[in-house]
């Protein structure tokens, strides 16, 4: 099993710009999560899904969206990159209830000039 | 919504030394989690212990979750024990509310 996988791992973008991150995991849990760590915030909840078609926003979800067509594929998308969106983005999934042990993807360092 | 708060925010050791972690949260949970950032920034799941206590090699965890709160010990730490540690929550089982952490240097 690969776990928890994400894509890309370092990206810069231009401020408005627009990209997707890629989140998926195989082992087909039905919660997955995405996180932002900023330095001394600790990670921060932005949009978390129950299941394929069922997303809920977290704390912090003004400029992402995200969808959940399939089990595995949880993609993360900004619509218009900002200078505050520049953080360490991790994605997460847990087994069949989020109480379970999470896992996490080893995260993707976006930067927004 | 529900607070964490995670103490010391800093701690440095020796090799060998022993440790405890402490995380306090504001109110009654299902679920509580600790979890260990590397230096790579790698998040790796220590504990699932809502309550009681459980051990894994050096590393045990107790939460009395009546009184609101949970420690993590390190025994006999090592240098690879450096990086930050997180305590989690969660009440409503939707989401994981997390500390700030606590980082852990250990040196040689």
């Amino acid at each position: 099993n690969a776990g928890v996988t994400q894509t890309p791992k370092f990206q810069v973008l231009k401020t408005g710009q627009s990209m997707t991150l890629q989140c998926a995991q195989d082992m087909n849990h039905e919660y997955m999560s995405w996180y932002r760590q900023d330095p001394g915030m600790g990670l921060r909840l932005i949009h978390y899904s129950v299941g394929a078609g069922i997303t809920d926003q977290g704390e912090v979800p003004n400029g992402y969206n995200v969808s959940r067509s399939t089990t595995e594929d949880f993609p993360l998308r900004l619509l218009s990159a900002a200078p505050s969106q520049t953080s360490v983005y991790f994605c997460a999934s847990s087994g069949r209830r989020f109480q379970d042990e999470q896992f996490f993807g080893p995260g993707t360092r976006l930067t927004v000039l | 919504g529900i607070q964490v708060e995670q103490s010391p925010p800093d701690l440095i050791l020796q090799e060998g030394a022993n440790s405890t972690l402490r995380c306090n949260f504001s109110d009654s949970v299902n679920n509580l989690q600790w979890f260990h950032q590397n230096p790579w920034g790698q998040l790796i799941n220590l504990f699932y212990i809502p309550s009681g206590t459980k051990q894994n090699g050096r590393l045990s965890a107790t939460t009395v979750a009546t009184e609101r709160y949970s420690l993590l010990y390190i025994s006999s730490s090592q240098t690879t024990d450096s990086g930050v540690y997180f305590c989690a929550v969660d009440r409503a089982g939707t989401a994981l509310i997390f500390g700030k952490g606590t980082t852990l240097s250990v040196s040689s």
